[in-house]
């Protein structure tokens, strides 16, 4: 089973940050946050992914809580193409290497003009 | 450009054939790959992990005799769906882990039994 909830959707609109949440409160010490992005047809993309620290990359930025509980994928100016299904995964296995991806639900975001 | 290539993109066949699906990691060595299947308006679910050299270790309820996987190399793992019905029609996704832990997915497969 997936160890992560996310509301099932969400708008937003174009321009604007798109700020999606992920409940992870079982997670592990030695497990990683993952998000990855789904659009229709296509196989996942990855976005970014974290341990403890923020994390910033060209594409968004991860904010992990304190205690590691929950965590935030901002996308910081949305644009009609970040439309897709959000995927928030916690990573099994432990560490950073070879630990199998278990989907959720994940979040159906919609960027509206 | 894509890392993870999968081959055929789509594939219709006929009941009770079967039909074999490729991963190709493209420009690294992955040791493990992951299948995924995905029926519509679903989530993945994970099928099985394969491993390079040994058997592949299915998730609980994915029959190994019917989705027979193939890992002989460090850049390709096979999928075969055997004796297929209707009801595996699906869009199959494969994924590979490169070794710094980063995993990349391949475009996926739609597979349509008639």
């Amino acid at each position: 089973d997936a160890k992560t909830t996310q509301p099932p959707s969400m708008d937003c609109a174009e321009g604007r940050a798109a700020n999606l949440p992920c409940n992870h409160s079982t997670i592990s010490g030695n497990e990683y946050v993952y998000w990855y992005r789904q659009i229709h047809s296509q196989g996942p993309q990855y976005i970014i992914h974290g341990l403890k620290n923020n994390e910033t990359n060209e594409m968004a930025s991860l904010i992990i809580t304190e205690d590691r509980k929950s965590s935030t994928l901002i996308l910081p100016h949305a644009t009609l193409r970040d439309t897709a299904v959000y995927y928030c995964i916690v990573r099994l296995g432990g560490g950073n290497q070879g630990g199998k991806l278990i989907f959720g639900q994940g979040t159906e975001l919609s960027v509206k003009p | 450009g894509a890392v993870v290539s999968q081959h055929p993109s789509r594939v219709i066949c006929k009941s009770g054939t079967s039909v074999k699906i490729e991963c190709r990691s493209l420009d690294f060595q992955a040791t493990t790959m992951f299948w995924y299947r995905q029926f519509p308006k679903q989530s993945l679910m994970l099928m099985a992990t394969s491993n390079e050299g040994s058997k592949a270790t299915y998730e609980q309820g994915v029959e190994k005799d019917k989705f027979l996987i193939n890992h002989a190399s460090l850049t390709l793992s096979t999928l075969t769906v055997t004796s297929a019905h209707p009801e595996d029609s699906s869009f199959y996704i494969c994924s590979a882990s490169s070794a710094t832990g980063e995993l990349f997915f391949g475009e996926g497969s739609r597979l349509t039994v008639l």
